[in-house]
């Protein structure tokens, strides 16, 4: 049971590039989440999918697209890559409300 | 919007002692709190889970309680080991949306 996967772990990219974060959780999780965390400032939603085939912003969408592909998959997709997007992004996941959040390792991005 | 804040923000004890830290949420109209724990380059794990209806709940030497009027939950850890050094951070859920303090950076000495 390999829980909530993340890839890749370490990313480098370029001003502009663009990449994409992949998720998958194992374990029938109805809700998906996408964080980043910098120092300083916690976590911070950028969006999350309550349930497959729905998508919602949280706090700090902007420069970030999502798709819930399938129960399992929740992808990050930065289209033209910032410094200011420089970060370590968690993808999560919930089976219901009231349950516990589990997370994935998480990807370290940095953008030059 | 919920703020969740965690003091201290960083904390060091010898081995042995028994701590407590705090965290302390601006709005009580919460579905649960849940405290994580987080290893230097390791994602998050849920330690103890406490619904809006709870008190406190327990696990091992870990001890979490709720106290929604005054918006407030407090992590006990008693006994105190080295393996018990990281961040420990807390998220109160509204039934939509998690909100993170910015955690408190544990180190215990041997």
């Amino acid at each position: 049971n390999a829980g909530v996967t993340q890839t890749p772990k370490f990313q480098v990219l370029k001003t502009g590039q663009s990449m994409t974060l992949q998720c998958a959780q194992d374990m029938n999780h109805n809700s998906m989440y996408w964080y980043r965390q910098d120092p300083g400032m916690g976590l911070r939603l950028i969006y999350y999918s309550a349930s497959e085939g729905t998508t919602d912003k949280g706090e700090v969408p902007n420069g970030y697209n999502v798709s819930r592909l399938n129960k399992r998959e929740f992808s990050l997709r930065l289209e033209s890559a910032a410094p200011s997007q420089t970060s370590v992004y968690f993808c999560a996941s919930l089976r219901v409300r009231g349950e516990k959040l589990f997370f994935g390792s998480g990807t370290q991005l940095s953008v030059l | 919007k919920q703020e969740v804040t965690q003091i201290p923000a960083a904390l060091s004890v010898p081995e042995g002692e028994n701590l407590v830290l705090n965290c302390s949420f601006t709005d009580s109209a919460i579905y649960n709190l849940q405290w994580f724990r987080q290893d230097p380059g390791k994602g998050l794990t849920s330690l103890l889970l406490i619904q809006s209806s709870q008190r406190e709940q327990t696990s091992g030497r870990l001890n979490a309680s709720l106290d929604k009027s005054s918006g407030r939950s407090t992590l006990y850890i008693a006994a105190s080991q080295p393996g018990d050094s990281a961040t420990y951070l807390c998220a109160s859920y509204t039934g939509n949306q998690f909100y993170f303090g910015t955690g408190t950076s544990l180190t215990v000495i041997p």
